[in-house]
C-alpha cells in the first residue's frame, strides 16, 4: 500500500465550478499536509500547507484535513481556466526525511 | 538566483551511457532533495542532503544512481550505465530547515527530462 493515494482523474469542469480534490494516507504519524500545483513541463509549486485537522483558506483555495479519517482535500472555488494543471498532495512526518507525494489529479477548467 | 535552477532541461542518452544532472538550489537553502517523476505519476523521493551531508539515500533505485553536494550548494545526480527505465523527469527541490523540515515549503526546479534510447 502506498503512503498516499490520490485519484488521478482526469477531471474536467466548467469555468466557475467548485472543484474538490482528495487524497487518503495510510500512516497516522504523518503530521504535515501540502498541496502543490504543477503545470505542464514545470516543477511543482506549493499552494497550501497545514499541519492540523480542520480547514485552512487562502483566497479561492481551501485545504481540509481530517486526521481521524486520514483524508485530505483541496477545494477550489470559482475555478478559472488558469487553474488547469495537475494537483499533487504531499505529506510529511518528522520521524523521517521524506515527503510522500500522491500521483496527482489532472484538472481542466473549460471556459 | 531567484529560484532552483536545473540543467540540462532535456537530456537524451543511449542505453549504457553515464549522465550527470545538475541542481543549483536557492542561495542559503540548507536542504536539498532529488525526486524522480515518471509520466503521469507524482514525484518519488530519491535522496536528501542537509548542507553537504547526504542524510537519506533510501530512495535511490540502484547503485547506478549517485548524488553529491560537496560544498553544500550545487548538487549533481549521476546515473551510470543508464537503462530505459531510467527515463523520467528528475526534479530538485530546496528548502530551509527553520522549525523543522516539515515546516518549510520546498521550492522545486523545472526538472531535467531524461530520455534513454
Amino acid at each position: 500500500q502506498k503512503e498516499v493515494e490520490q485519484d488521478p482523474g482526469p477531471l474536467s469542469v466548467p469555468e466557475g465550478a467548485i472543484v474538490s480534490l482528495n487524497c487518503t494516507y495510510s500512516n497516522s504519524a504523518f503530521q504535515y499536509f501540502m498541496w502543490y500545483r504543477q503545470y505542464s513541463r514545470k516543477g511543482p509549486e506549493l499552494l497550501m500547507y497545514t499541519y492540523s485537522s480542520g480547514n485552512k483558506e487562502d483566497g479561492r483555495f481551501t485545504a481540509q484535513v481530517d486526521k481521524s479519517s486520514k483524508y485530505i482535500s483541496l477545494f477550489i472555488r470559482d475555478s478559472q481556466p488558469s487553474d488547469s494543471a495537475t494537483y499533487l498532495c504531499a505529506i510529511f512526518s518528522n520521524t523521517g526525511n521524506q515527503f510522500y507525494f500522491g500521483t496527482g489529479t489532472s484538472l481542466t477548467v473549460i471556459p | 538566483g531567484a529560484g532552483v535552477s536545473q540543467s540540462p532541461r532535456y537530456k537524451v542518452a543511449k542505453r549504457g551511457q553515464d549522465v550527470a544532472l545538475r541542481c543549483d538550489p536557492i542561495s542559503g537553502h540548507v536542504s536539498l532533495f532529488w525526486y524522480q517523476q515518471a509520466l503521469g505519476q507524482g514525484p518519488e523521493f530519491l535522496t536528501y542532503f542537509q548542507n553537504e551531508a547526504q542524510l537519506d539515500k533510501s530512495g535511490l533505485p540502484s547503485d547506478r544512481f549517485f548524488a553529491e553536494r560537496p560544498e553544500g550548494s550545487v548538487s549533481t545526480l549521476k546515473i551510470q550505465r543508464t537503462q530505459q527505465e531510467d527515463s523520467a523527469v528528475y526534479l530538485c527541490a530546496s528548502s530551509t530547515v527553520r522549525g523543522g523540515l516539515g515546516n518549510q515549503p520546498q521550492h522545486f526546479g523545472d526538472g531535467t527530462r531524461l530520455s534513454i534510447l
